[in-house]
C-alpha cells in the first residue's frame, strides 16, 4: 500500500484548460512537498505546505494542503506546454530529528498539447 | 542547474556485475541522499549520509552500499547485479542533517543504470 496516492496517474489536455491533481493519505503529515520532474532530470521543488487549510501560489499553479492534513492538490490555470512533466508529492519519512529521506508519491504524468 | 553533479549519466552492465556512483553535492552542503526510481516502484529512499556518517536507511538492498567521503562527494555501490536493479539513480544534497521544512533538497540529474 502506498503512503501517498497520487491521481490521476496521467493527464493529457489541451494548452489553456485548467487541471487539479491530487495527493492523498491516510496518515496525518506535518507538512508534504510537490515537486516537479522533467524527462532527463532530478526533481524540482514547487512548494512545501505546512499548515492544514494552507494556500500557496506559484503564478498559475495553486498549491492546498487539506484541513486535516492528510491530503493535498494542484491546480493548475491556463496550463501552458512548459508545465509538462511529472508531478510528485512526498512527505518526509521521520518525524522529529530523525531520518529524513522523502517519501514519495507515483506522481502524475502531466502532458499539455500545443 | 542544481549545483549536484552525478556521473556518469548513463552506465550499461551485465548481471552479476559490480558498479559505483558517483555524486558531487552543492557547496556547503552536508547530507546527501540516495534514490533509485523505477516505472514499478517509482522514486525511493535509499540511504542518507551527513557529513560523512550514516544517518538514514531506507529501502536499500543488502547488495547495495554507500558512503560519503571527508571532501563530501558520496558514491553509491551496487553489487551482483540484477534485472531489476536497471532504474534512474538520484542523488540529492541538502545543507542540514535533518530535513526541517526549511531545508530543501535539491536533485542532481541522476545515473541511469541499465542492467543487461
Amino acid at each position: 500500500t502506498q503512503l501517498l496516492e497520487q491521481s490521476p496517474q496521467f493527464l493529457s489536455i489541451q494548452e489553456g484548460e485548467n487541471l487539479t491533481v491530487y495527493c492523498n493519505s491516510s496518515s496525518v503529515f506535518s507538512s508534504l512537498q510537490w515537486y516537479r520532474q522533467e524527462p532527463g532530470e532530478g526533481p524540482v521543488l514547487l512548494v512545501t505546505v505546512v499548515t492544514g487549510g494552507e494556500v500557496k501560489k506559484l503564478k498559475r499553479l495553486t498549491f492546498q494542503f487539506g484541513d486535516a492534513r492528510k491530503d493535498s492538490s494542484l491546480h493548475i490555470t491556463a496550463a501552458q506546454p512548459g508545465d509538462t512533466g511529472l508531478y510528485l508529492c512526498a512527505v518526509r519519512r521521520g518525524s522529529g530529528g530523525g531520518a529524513d529521506g522523502l517519501t514519495f508519491g507515483k506522481g502524475t504524468h502531466l502532458i499539455i498539447q500545443p | 542547474d542544481s549545483g549536484v553533479t552525478q556521473t556518469p549519466k548513463h552506465l550499461i552492465t551485465a548481471t552479476g556485475q559490480r558498479v559505483t556512483l558517483r555524486c558531487s553535492p552543492r557547496s556547503g552542503d552536508l547530507s546527501v541522499y540516495w534514490y533509485q526510481q523505477s516505472l514499478d516502484q517509482g522514486l525511493q529512499f535509499l540511504i542518507q549520509y551527513y557529513n560523512g556518517e550514516e544517518r538514514a536507511k531506507g529501502n536499500i538492498l543488502e547488495r547495495f552500499s554507500a558512503q560519503q567521503f571527508p571532501d563530501l562527494h558520496s558514491e553509491l555501490n551496487l553489487s551482483s547485479l540484477e534485472l531489476g536493479d536497471s532504474a534512474l539513480y538520484f542523488c540529492a544534497s541538502s545543507a542540514q542533517a535533518t530535513s526541517g521544512f526549511t531545508d530543501t533538497q535539491y536533485f542532481g540529474p541522476g545515473t541511469r543504470l541499465t542492467v543487461l
